[in-house]
């Protein structure tokens, strides 16, 4: 399967615990978006990547939450003493990016990653 | 403030009707229009692309128009079947926020056999 794969798909955590997830975008895809869901609403931007370099990082929620890309393949996306508002679907997508004046892209979301805070 | 809206009642509608939803969004200025589908649990798929300088898009039953006077789209599918039924969602991407999309919340579609 070449899409954008994360993990874990279910995440249940005690309130002030740190989680992680894992994003791994489709492989030829330079740039790699982290969006939040909550129930009823559309997905929310919070950062994005192109390979390496976050472009973005100023829709992150808080300052709990982070999210990195070392080589510019997979991201992880962790947030730090989680609150029961935390629960939420995590959503990563990728695109191509062909640089400038290619926009309009396709987004390829992956299945996301549910979260919930007891 | 900018805002995308869409109906947030569910569209019932019988099989191999059309069914018609809108977006309508005020205070962008959007150079492309996008809509998805989005199955319970599941992440949004793409479906449609719109310019900005384009009136109407077609893919096999689907049909998106783009109307930046009214600042509206309306997606439609027609001949309408039970496995149309998602929650669609129209996303906008403006020339200051490329490549990060603003999301509506959705209309829920139902089809009924």
């Amino acid at each position: 399967d070449t899409g954008v794969s994360q993990n874990p798909r279910h995440k249940i955590t005690k309130r002030g615990q740190n989680v992680t997830f894992r994003c791994d975008p489709i492989s030829e895809h330079n740039r790699l978006y982290w969006y939040r869901q909550t129930l009823g609403q559309g997905p929310e931007f919070l950062t994005y990547f192109q390979n390496e370099a976050q472009l973005e990082k100023s829709r992150l929620l808080s300052d709990r939450f982070s999210a990195e890309r070392p080589k510019g393949s997979f991201s992880t996306l962790e947030i730090q003493r989680t609150e029961q508002g935390d629960s939420a679907m995590y959503l990563c997508a990728s695109s191509p990016y062909l640089g400038q004046g290619s926009h309009g892209n396709t987004i390829y979301f992956g299945e996301g990653s549910w979260l919930t805070v007891v | 403030s900018q805002k995308i809206e869409q109906n947030s009642e569910a569209l019932n509608i019988q099989e191999g009707k059309t069914a018609t939803l809108t977006c309508n969004y005020t205070n962008y200025s959007p150079a492309y229009l996008q809509w998805y589908r989005q199955d319970p649990g599941r992440g949004p798929v793409f479906l449609l692309l719109i310019r900005e300088n384009e009136k109407e898009k077609r893919k096999e039953r689907l049909k998106v128009t783009f109307d930046t006077t009214l600042k509206q789209s309306l997606f439609h599918i027609t001949a309408s079947q039970p496995a149309d039924s998602a929650t669609y969602l129209c996303a906008l991407e403006t020339t200051d926020s490329w490549g990060k999309l603003q999301f509506g919340a959705g209309t829920q579609v139902v089809v009924t056999p």
